[in-house]
């Protein structure tokens, strides 16, 4: 059973427009959540994250929100760019010793020119 | 900067091979993970490790078994290669004490088994 879902498995956004990438997870004891970006041939790399105890976070032209009555959050990327053209996974952590994160399947997101 | 690395960038064997893929770390992480990824899957967990020589099963740990006899150094086995674990394969680390969870990967092995 997926405990973190990522709905949609591709996006297009035209360069310039806002792109939202969404994320479910059903465990209501995750306290922390990551957005990691990859590209082909690459390990994943950390975008950034948030606490449950925050509903935003934001970095630079990337924020993350949390809704955790509705247990979703979203990263928005503001403007897009060409380089942004990757695939995001969403990752949710219990409050273990181990940082054992669990992982969504991902979206890609293509930038159009 | 962390920096993980892996033995290979891309590795084919042979079906019934004994295979090794090997991972370092730089940053005296105490704990490293081993994944695997594929279309559609994402990335699931085959095994981590919190200490040296210890370890614990993921998510898929059939087929595969691991080793870590010193803190930087985690090696996956996979003591009998098949084709179904053809896979792009990355390796992890994070520190505890950070408080964040993150987890620093290498830039995986892609492994073709034929």
């Amino acid at each position: 059973d997926q405990q973190v879902k990522q709905n949609s498995p591709s996006l297009s956004v035209q360069e310039g427009r806002i792109s939202i990438l969404n994320c479910d997870y059903t465990n209501s004891m995750f306290d922390y959540f990551l957005w990691y970006k990859k590209y082909p041939a690459e390990g994943p790399t950390f975008l950034i994250s948030i606490s449950s105890i925050k509903d935003k976070n934001e970095d630079g032209r990337f924020t993350v929100f949390l809704n955790k009555s509705a247990k979703h959050l979203s990263l928005h990327i503001v403007p897009s760019q060409p380089g942004d053209s990757a695939v995001y996974f969403c990752a949710a952590s219990p409050t273990t010793r181990d940082d054992k994160i669990i992982f969504g399947k991902g979206t890609r997101l293509h930038i159009l020119p | 900067d962390v920096k993980v690395t892996q033995s290979s960038r891309y590795l084919v064997k042979r079906t019934g091979e004994k295979v090794f893929l090997e991972c370092v770390q730089d940053m005296d992480h105490e704990n490293m993970f081993w994944y695997r990824q594929d279309p559609g899957l994402g990335l699931r967990l085959i095994y981590f490790s919190y200490d040296v020589k210890m370890k614990e099963k993921g998510d898929i740990p059939e087929g595969y078994s691991v080793s870590r006899e010193k803190k930087e150094r985690f090696s996956l086995i996979l003591e009998s290669a098949s084709t179904n674990q053809t896979s792009m394969y990355l390796c992890a680390s994070s520190l505890p004490a950070a408080g964040t969870y993150e987890q620093y990967f290498g830039p995986g092995t892609r492994l073709t088994v034929t």
